[in-house]
C-alpha cells in the first residue's frame, strides 16, 4: 500500500506566523514519530504516539511546538511563533508497534523554511 | 536517555573497496539497532537492523555486527558501489521505540 504521507512538502514561512505539518501513516499502523532533521545533522525525535496512550513529548524543544493525532490515524505538528532555528526537515515515520520487528517507516518529509 | 555515537562523519572509498561505519551507545538495555540510508533529497531507507539476540547479520553485501558488552555496533559494506553513496544513519532503542539516531555518515564512492 501507499507509504506514510507528508504535507506540505515544502513550505516557506515568515518569523512569527505559525506553521501545520501533516502526517498520514501507514494504514494499519499504531505508532506514529516526528523527527526533525537540521541541515546536514541527525534525526532529532520530537514526539510519539502509540494507539490511544498519551504520547511521549519529551523531544518537543519548545512550547512552541505541539502535535495531535486525531482518530489513531492522522497527525499535524504545530509549531507557532515560528523562529529561523525551526527551519529543519520535519520527517514523520510510522511503525506496526508488534512486540518484536517494528520496522520505523519515514515520509520524505515537510522542508520548512522560516525566513 | 540513550546516546548514539557515530563515526567517522565522513567517509571516501574506491569503487570495491569496503566501508565500515561504527557506533557506540549508552543505555545497555537498548536492544534494537537499525541502519538507515539516506540518499540527498530523500527519506531515510532501512537497509538492515539487528537484535540483541545475535552478533551478526548479513543481506548481500552489507553486514551489521554488534557487541553487548562494549555497546558498539558497525556497518560493513563490501564491493562499494557507486550507487553506495549516501548518508547513513545508526540509531538504538528498547523494543523499537523511540529511536536514538547517530549524526550520520556521508559515504562517497569514487568510482
Amino acid at each position: 500500500g501507499a507509504g506514510v504521507s507528508q504535507s506540505p512538502s515544502n513550505k516557506v514561512t515568515e518569523k512569527g506566523k505559525d506553521v501545520e505539518l501533516r502526517c498520514d501513516p501507514i494504514s494499519g499502523h499504531t505508532a506514529l514519530y516526528w523527527y526533525r532533521q537540521s541541515l546536514g545533522q541527525g534525526l532529532e525525535f520530537l514526539i510519539y504516539f502509540q494507539g490511544n496512550s498519551a504520547p511521549d513529548k519529551s523531544g518537543l524543544p519548545s512550547d512552541r511546538f505541539s502535535a495531535e493525532r486525531t482518530g489513531g490515524s492522522v497527525s499535524t505538528l504545530t509549531i507557532q511563533r515560528t523562529q529561523q532555528e525551526d527551519s529543519a526537515v520535519y520527517l514523520c515515520a510510522s511503525s506496526p508497534y508488534r512486540t518484536a520487528g517494528n520496522t520505523i517507516y519515514f515520509g520524505e518529509g515537510s522542508w520548512l523554511t522560516v525566513v | 536517555g540513550e546516546n548514539v555515537e557515530q563515526h567517522p562523519s565522513t567517509l571516501s572509498v574506491q569503487e570495491g573497496d569496503s566501508a565500515v561505519i561504527k557506533c557506540t551507545y549508552s543505555d545497555s538495555a537498548s536492544n534494537y539497532f537499525p541502519w538507515y540510508k539516506q540518499e540527498l533529497g530523500k527519506r531515510p531507507q532501512l537497509i538492515i537492523d539487528i537484535r540483541s539476540n545475535v552478533g551478526e547479520k548479513k543481506d548481500q553485501r552489507i553486514a551489521v555486527t554488534l557487541n553487548k558488552t562494549a555497546k558498539h555496533f558497525s556497518l560493513h559494506i563490501t564491493e562499494t558501489q557507486p550507487e553506495d553513496s549516501a548518508v547513513y544513519f545508526c540509531a538504538a532503542s528498547l523494543n523499537d521505540y523511540k529511536l536514538s539516531f547517530g549524526a550520520g555518515t556521508t559515504v562517497t564512492v569514487r568510482a
